[in-house]
């Protein structure tokens, strides 16, 4: 079965830092791999997503993450955090069948500092 | 496009009053979801359904029934509410044939006191 670890439910960088948050997952065949950004009180709304191909995904607002099978690792990245950043951000990963429901992690709060 | 829609928005229930929540999306989209949110536990999937007239388990379905009678609807029905099922619930509908990104409702807001 699959499973996602999120490390951290909090990180707090500075306005300008590097934003990194850290995915590992647990799948028996490749994975489909997924970022969701949740902005307060709103639903999810996809970043980036890994299915075949290129292992250096880019998403919308800069951010970007990388598969790297032998860590079994997806973890999302942005040169410079902006104030706007500020939300939960969950990792999910799915079985490339196309028909297996996504799993998602426990998700990892992201505050930015001016 | 409206998207993906759900009703209502903020709900209150007593132990053991029954409610359904209504998602309905206008794309077309074979597959639709039900997942709640809490606190530090992300998303669980509650039942889900691959087309009309079909659903299925998810991790987390005691409690809880659904119905997909139309294509376009996904309902979700809580029989008699307990206060361990306050919780924000989220629809989401995905197109078959693709493995693109779910499309997710604004949620529903749910209290059971």
């Amino acid at each position: 079965a699959q499973s996602v670890t999120q490390l951290g439910s909090h990180v707090s960088v500075s306005e300008g830092a590097l934003v990194l948050l850290r995915c590992n997952y647990s799948s028996s065949v490749p994975p489909y791999l997924f970022w969701y950004v949740q902005y307060p009180n709103q639903g999810l709304q996809l970043l980036l997503k890994y299915t075949t191909g290129a292992t250096l995904v880019k998403g919308i607002n800069g951010f970007e993450a990388e598969f790297k099978k032998s860590e079994t690792s997806f973890h999302l990245t942005k040169p410079s955090a902006h104030m706007s950043d500020a939300a939960e951000y969950f990792c999910a990963v799915s079985l490339n069948s196309g028909n297996t429901p996504l799993v998602f992690g426990k998700g990892t709060r992201l505050s930015v500092i001016a | 496009n409206a998207g993906v829609t759900q009703t209502p928005k903020f709900r209150v229930l007593k132990t053991g009053q029954s409610m359904t929540l209504l998602c309905a999306q206008d794309m077309n989209h074979e597959y639709m979801y039900w997942y709640r949110q809490d606190p530090g536990m992300g998303l669980r999937l509650i039942h889900y359904s691959v087309g009309e007239g079909t659903t299925a388990k998810g991790e987390v379905p005691d409690g809880y029934n659904v119905s997909r009678l139309k294509k376009q609807n996904f309902l979700l029905g809580l029989e008699s509410a307990a206060p361990s099922q306050t919780s924000v619930y989220f629809c989401a509908s995905l197109k078959t044939g693709t493995y693109d990104e779910q499309f997710f409702g604004p949620g529903t807001r749910l209290t059971v006191l």
